[in-house]
């Protein structure tokens, strides 16, 4: 079945460092990709997307570049800030069937820290 | 956007006793919703698929008496902890899509019910 594998944690970064947190999949055909953020005492936000092979997924200074080739969807930030202390979930999901919703498969989250 | 609202987000409650936590989709219509569970420092665990007009479908090891799953329109979906103990103690989570034909986008989450059974 399919799965993701994520970098374990906590990372912690000082405030301004650049950000990868390695995300990378098994899966059949081609599934969409995403990074969710769950703050403390907080559900899942959707970060960033990608529907497809070399399709680039950005948000609030974040990106993740979808690679076929290496199945991965590693996250980035440039330079990271006190406030992107979080938890951060790489999922798939495989293409919606007419009439059918697909289950999220998510890999184990890898919790960041920024200090000062 | 699309917007999911749980509640309650927190609740204490007494070991032997029912609690019920509600997901609603409040600007779109979701035919399914997802439950998951989540433990300290841990990955979400899906426990069922709530489907609208028929019965959950739920994960391996996941106990159907206990977590009772009611999706009674397409708005809203019903987790019920029955005869709690302090083991049930968790983090609960809904989601749910809008079905749009060819849509690949994610999920949108509720903010997530914390559950301390004394």
């Amino acid at each position: 079945g399919d799965s993701v594998t994520q970098m374990e944690g906590p990372v912690t970064l000082s405030e301004e460092a650049f950000l990868t947190i390695n995300c990378t999949y098994t899966a059949t055909g081609y599934p969409s990709l995403f990074w969710y953020v769950q703050y403390p005492g907080e559900g899942l936000q959707l970060l960033l997307k990608a529907t497809k092979a070399d399709d680039k997924g950005s948000n609030k200074g974040f990106e993740a570049t979808y690679r076929k080739e290496t199945t991965s969807f590693h996250l980035e930030k440039g330079s990271v800030q006190v406030s992107d202390s979080a938890v951060y979930f790489c999922a798939l999901i495989q293409p919606l069937n007419t009439g059918t919703a697909s289950k999220l498969t998510f890999g184990t989250g890898t919790r960041l820290q920024v200090t000062l | 956007g699309a917007v999911v609202s749980q509640h309650p987000s927190w609740v204490i409650c007494k070991s032997g006793t029912s609690v019920k936590i509600e997901c609603r989709s409040l600007d779109f219509q979701a035919t399914t919703m997802f439950w998951y569970r989540q433990f300290p420092k841990q990955s979400l665990m899906l426990m069922a698929t709530s489907n609208e007009g028929s019965k959950a479908t739920y994960e391996q090891g996941v106990e159907k008496d206990k977590f009772l799953i009611n999706h009674a329109s397409l708005t809203l979906s019903t987790l019920t902890v029955t005869s709690a103990h302090p083991e049930d103690s968790s983090f609960y989570i809904c989601s749910a899509r809008e079905i749009w034909t060819g849509s690949n986008y994610g999920y949108t989450f509720g903010s997530g019910t914390r559950l301390t059974v004394v």
